[in-house]
């Protein structure tokens, strides 16, 4: 594994379903992020964690759940799926020594259609 | 609040003119600028940041930005253009007391014709 993975590459959901997509980066580092990419919108921050065992609300966090047991991974769970859940989603991760200085890295993104 | 700008939804160019995506930003405090591209069905990459200092920043693949504090810009520029730079250009601000919230601009798409 180099820098971030995310899974699956694509997936079309029927609406009602749960569904989680899985990211895992192995930079160590200790922030990382969702974001759901939407044409004319760019990137929307759903969901962040600071460090291990601690998680935060972004922009657009209804709908969208996330834990954070280990420094490596960091899941998003859509509950329920609606089909304004579709989109294209990317995981990133920062250092957070230095803080906002740093910038993120992503992974290549899933895209979700709900149907 | 904190929002960016970037004004131009396309910019086209030919190969070997020189490029320029503009950007614009709103914070209440101190930014921090970073500029991301995006290639097709790939994850931004990090192309360049201003932290503090020298105002034109220099990055990845030739490209460089200048931030103007009085106009609140930081345009992305590159003084020859290749075919390859086809892409979508995003740029972000972070207020350097918030930790976590980076904003994204609503994306530039770049083509540069042969």
């Amino acid at each position: 594994i180099a820098g971030i993975t995310q899974a699956p590459t694509s997936q079309i959901l029927a609406a009602g379903r749960r569904m989680t997509l899985r990211c895992t980066q192995d930079m160590r580092h200790n922030a990382m992020y969702w974001y759901r990419q939407d044409l004319g919108l760019g990137l929307r921050l759903i969901h962040y964690s600071n460090t291990a065992g601690t998680t935060g609300k972004g922009e657009v966090p209804d709908g969208y759940s996330v834990s954070r047991a280990n420094t490596d991974d960091f899941p998003l769970t859509l509950a329920s799926a609606v089909p304004s859940q579709t989109s294209v989603y990317f995981c990133a991760s920062s250092d957070w020594s230095g803080r906002a200085r740093n910038e993120q890295f992503f992974g290549p993104g899933t895209r979700l259609t709900v149907l | 609040a904190q929002s960016v700008a970037q004004p131009e939804d396309q910019v086209n160019v030919a190969e070997g003119n020189p490029l320029t995506v503009k950007c614009t930003y709103s914070v209440s405090g101190n930014p921090y600028l970073f500029w991301y591209v995006q290639y097709p069905n790939r994850g931004l990459q990090f192309l360049l940041k201003y932290i503090t200092g020298d105002n034109l920043v220099k990055g990845s693949y030739g490209f460089e930005a200048e931030f103007n504090k009085s106009q609140t810009s930081f345009h992305l520029k590159k003084p020859s253009a290749l075919v390859s730079d086809s892409a979508l250009y995003f740029c972000a601000v972070r207020e350097v007391a918030d930790d976590y919230k980076l904003s994204f601009g609503a994306g530039t798409t770049v083509t540069v014709r042969a």
